[in-house]
């Protein structure tokens, strides 16, 4: 059984540009949620998507945006970048609304 | 406004101790409550799940409780190894289910 993965690993930006990252859930999960780590800092919650619709979002600007593909596998967009957007950013999926999450390795974005 | 808290910060043992992890939330009106483990620039791991109507869990050398009325959540390590070394983070999960809230971790270094 294939975990979540996320791609790129790696990804540097400069401010103003628009960035797209990739998720895939895990094998029959159709709940994707997404996550910014910043340096030192506990994961915040960005927003989560469940059966191609957004489930619930945190206090992220509407520039962050993202997508849930029939597939379940998933996008966060974020547009005109910031410095501080600087960040690991993480997916997780899991079974159903509300149970257990299972994390991806990150993908680490830095913009310059 | 859900905010949960790690004490202590940091935490060096020598090999062979059990220790004990806190985990504190201000909102008892939580779905679920998961710990993690995170290694330096990686994803996280799903250590427990403990459900809102159970009291703990345990896996392997791992025990986590929870106390909702008192809005703490400890995570005991037996016998821990050089290999325990991580930062642990307690994440609450919301009422709704869909956002984890997570504390700033406690990161465990284990000498040999």
């Amino acid at each position: 059984e294939t975990g979540v993965t996320q791609s790129p690993t790696h990804l540097i930006k400069t401010r103003g540009q628009q960035v797209t990252l990739r998720c895939s859930s895990q094998s029959g999960h159709n709940t994707v949620s997404w996550y910014q780590q910043a340096l030192g800092q506990g994961p915040q919650f960005i927003f989560q998507y469940y059966r191609e619709e957004e489930n619930g979002r945190g206090n992220f600007p509407p520039r962050f945006s993202g997508l849930q593909f029939p597939n379940y596998s998933s996008e966060l967009n974020v547009n005109a970048l910031e410095l501080d957007d600087s960040a690991l950013y993480l997916c997780a999926s899991s079974l159903y609304v509300g149970n257990e999450q299972f994390f991806g390795p990150g993908t680490r974005l830095t913009v310059l | 406004k859900q905010e949960v808290t790690q004490i202590p910060a940091a935490l060096s043992v020598p090999e062979g101790e059990n220790l004990v992890l806190n985990c504190s939330f201000t909102d008892s009106a939580i779905y679920n409550l998961q710990w993690f483990r995170q290694d330096p620039g990686k994803g996280l791991t799903s250590l427990l799940l403990i459900q809102s109507s159970q009291r703990e869990q345990t896996s392997g050398r791992l025990n986590a409780s929870l106390d909702k009325s008192s809005g703490r959540s400890t995570l005991y390590i037996a016998a821990s190894q050089p290999g325990d070394s991580a930062t642990y983070l307690c994440a609450a999960h919301n009422q709704a289910g869909t956002a984890l809230i997570f504390g700033k971790g406690t990161t465990l270094s284990v000498s040999s």
